[in-house]
């Protein structure tokens, strides 16, 4: 079973700012089988990039995704005050399919 | 538009089961496989499961192995997750996934508590 790390646990931080989030593997993840969401309180999680690095529709442009092998990392500009959340990645592996998730990165505001 | 919409809340006892339903629509049905992801109060996601949409295989997390069923219903778009033993550590908010090696679209979440 693959083992998902991310880090920070929490951010602090302010509007405008530039965040990265690093969620770190195991083992060796195919790019196609990283995915980012995005969860704020009380909603289901909602896909942000998926195959690594690929934008899901309505993701804004300032999230970016990056990484191959074991370090992936979500990148975002510059905050804007509806991205303070919580963060996780979800990876896909095997035959049949199993899936994990990261522990979550919570952003939240200085 | 494409919509999972789950059934509502659930409030049982220990040792008891829960049933709950994600109904698909707004998109092929049979093409995409259904993941079941919980998430208890405060915590993170914890990934279940999926079942296949069109014929019905399964393949569940090492840890609900033997406690957890889920099934489909291809006349009425719907599958199920039913969760056996129930314990107070199963309280958690149950969500309904679309996809496989990504999940799109995800239904609004069903509470369950157990006490």
């Amino acid at each position: 079973e693959i083992v998902l790390t991310q880090s920070p646990v929490t951010l602090s931080l302010s509007p405008g700012q530039r965040v990265t989030l690093s969620c770190r593997a195991s083992q060796s993840v195919r790019s196609g089988d990283l995915a980012w969401y995005q969860q704020t309180p009380g909603q289901a999680p909602r896909l942000l990039i998926y195959g690594a690095s690929k934008r899901a529709a309505g993701t804004p442009d300032r999230f970016s995704g990056s990484g191959t092998g074991t370090d992936f990392t979500l990148t975002i500009s510059r905050l804007e005050p509806q991205d303070f959340a919580v963060y996780y990645c979800l990876q896909s592996d095997g035959s049949p399919r199993k899936l994990s998730f990261g522990g979550g990165t919570k952003v939240d505001m200085k | 538009q494409v919509q999972l919409v789950q059934s509502g809340a659930e409030v049982k006892k220990p040792g008891a089961s829960v049933k709950v339903s994600c109904k698909a629509s707004g998109y092929t049905f049979p093409t995409y496989s259904i993941n079941w992801v919980r998430q208890a109060p405060g915590q993170g996601l914890e990934w279940m499961g999926w079942i296949s949409a069109d014929h019905g295989n399964t393949n569940y997390a090492q840890k609900f192995q033997g406690r957890v069923t889920m099934t489909v219903d291809t006349s009425t778009n719907t599958t199920y997750m039913e969760l056996r033993s129930l314990r107070s550590d199963d309280t958690a908010v149950y969500y309904c996934t679309r996809g496989l090696a990504w999940l799109d679209y995800w239904g609004q979440g069903t509470l369950v508590t157990v006490s």
